[in-house]
């Protein structure tokens, strides 16, 4: 089946390095990408986004690269900070089929900082 | 500014007994979800709404529910939660169906006894 999967299942990081958490997703009918980050006990939280027709996003400290030709995701955390320790999940957003609007996740990094 | 507010945060019932969680949103979306995400594990999409409209995923068992009385509300209802039920239970909103971000509410877990 199609699907979307992360090639690390945990990642740690010296406080202040930039981290980069990679995605592989194997639909390449899939036109919208998201990165959630997700806190212990809490929902995921939106963090960043790119569509199909860009290979690279920036926001605050945050980067997210998309390369259609090898279906590969990357989230770029800049400086990364004791806050950011949490599990992140790539989504792609299902435009096709019967199952519009379906968030397939990937299996999720864990980001651990160490101060 | 709570935008997807779930309520309770968390819920304990009885194996058996039936379970209502809720969820309300301030966003005025159109599309709500209901995932179910199990410890270490991605969610999983139980359902979905678009306005009125009620889309179940192949595989989500008949033991779940769900009723959409307005916009902002929506609620899971668990008819006879097992032991396999307890989860954190997440609610997501969306604008439109297609291409857009979901918002996801803080989750209700869900513990069965």
């Amino acid at each position: 089946g199609e699907s979307v999967g992360l090639h690390l299942p945990t990642l740690s990081v010296q406080e202040g390095d930039n981290s980069i958490i990679n995605c592989a997703y194997s639909n390449s009918a899939s036109d919208y990408f998201i990165w959630y980050k997700q806190e212990s006990g809490k929902g995921p939280q939106f963090i960043i986004d790119i569509r199909s027709n860009m290979d690279k996003r920036q926001g605050q400290r945050v980067t997210v690269l998309l390369n259609k030709t090898v279906k590969h995701l990357s989230l770029q955390i800049a400086a990364t900070q004791p806050g950011d320790s949490a599990v992140y999940f790539c989504a792609e957003n299902m435009n096709y089929g019967g199952s519009q609007g379906n968030l397939i996740f990937g299996k999720g990094t864990k980001l651990s900082v160490k101060p | 500014d709570a935008m997807v507010i779930q309520n309770p945060r968390y819920q304990v019932t009885q194996f058996g007994k039936p379970v209502t969680l809720s969820c309300s949103q301030t966003l005025n979306h159109n599309v709500m979800y209901w995932y179910q995400q199990k410890s270490s594990q991605a969610p999983k999409l139980l359902f979905h709404y678009y306005d009125k409209d009620f889309n179940n995923e192949a595989d989500t068992p008949d033991n779940f529910q769900s009723r959409r009385p307005n916009t902002s509300f929506c609620f899971l209802d668990i008819r006879s939660p097992g032991l396999g039920d307890a989860a954190m239970y997440l609610c997501a909103t969306s604008r439109d169906l297609v291409a857009e971000t979901q918002y996801f509410g803080p989750g209700t877990r869900l513990l069965v006894l």
